[in-house]
């Protein structure tokens, strides 16, 4: 069965650090892995990722894939505390448009 | 707002009551799905459209639950005989085509008593 697993669930930091969050997955037919960030309810978009080795950017946040080793790593600098939130990784089940999710890591970002 | 929006935000039930909820998709995206979130958990797939066909549903989507799409437009999900277990948020999203990027709503929160 297709899965995702995040770690570490729950990360508590200073502001000005930087993070590196993490997910693996195992999936039949892979073809994206995305990143959503969930503050009160919905989750919004960060980044898909579809190819190996290509960091993608965004400000302080950025976010590579290696599909050898089946993850993925959230990278955030310079951590504010609008950056708590929970970050969710996501994969497409194989054969469907149904995306499976872990858990995800909560961020805490303390002034 | 050209978002993904759904209501009621937030509803409280009585156990056995039949509740509905709506979610209208950003207009020129034909795919939607529902998902259900609880507490520490990543959200859950339960059923998905593509324009008005409902192509997939998962095995949670127990027979008390049921979901359309009329005229490929808002979507509604319908959960009767509430049971405490409904207790979750429910996630609305929505996408063009394939590759996947969905935009999420705010949720329902629904809270059966």
């Amino acid at each position: 069965e297709d899965k995702v697993v995040q770690s570490p669930l729950s990360l508590v930091v200073h502001e000005g650090d930087t993070v590196t969050l993490n997910c693996s997955y195992e999936v039949t037919n892979f073809r994206s892995l995305l990143w959503y960030k969930q503050e009160k309810k919905a989750p919004t978009f960060l980044f898909m990722l579809t190819s190996s080795g290509i960091e993608k950017k965004s400000g302080r946040l950025s976010s590579i894939l290696d599909k050898k080793e089946l993850f993925s790593i959230l990278n955030i600098t310079a951590t504010q505390t609008g950056d708590s939130a929970i970050y969710l990784c996501a994969v497409p089940q194989g054969g469907s448009e149904k995306l499976v999710f872990g858990k995800g890591t909560k961020l805490t970002v303390n002034p | 707002d050209t978002g993904v929006s759904q209501d009621p935000r937030h509803k409280i039930t009585k156990r056995g009551q039949n509740v509905t909820f709506r979610c209208d998709p950003i207009s020129e995206h034909n795919r939607l799905y529902w998902y259900r979130q609880t507490l520490g958990q990543g959200p859950e797939f339960l059923t998905y459209f593509q324009n008005e066909a409902q192509l997939e549903k998962s095995r949670l989507l127990s027979d008390r639950f049921s979901a359309e799409r009329p005229k490929g437009s808002f979507s509604t999900l319908e959960i009767q005989r509430t049971e405490q277990g409904d207790s979750a948020m429910y996630l609305c999203a929505s996408s063009l085509n394939p590759p996947y990027e969905a935009f999420f709503g705010q949720g329902t929160r629904l809270t059966v008593v």
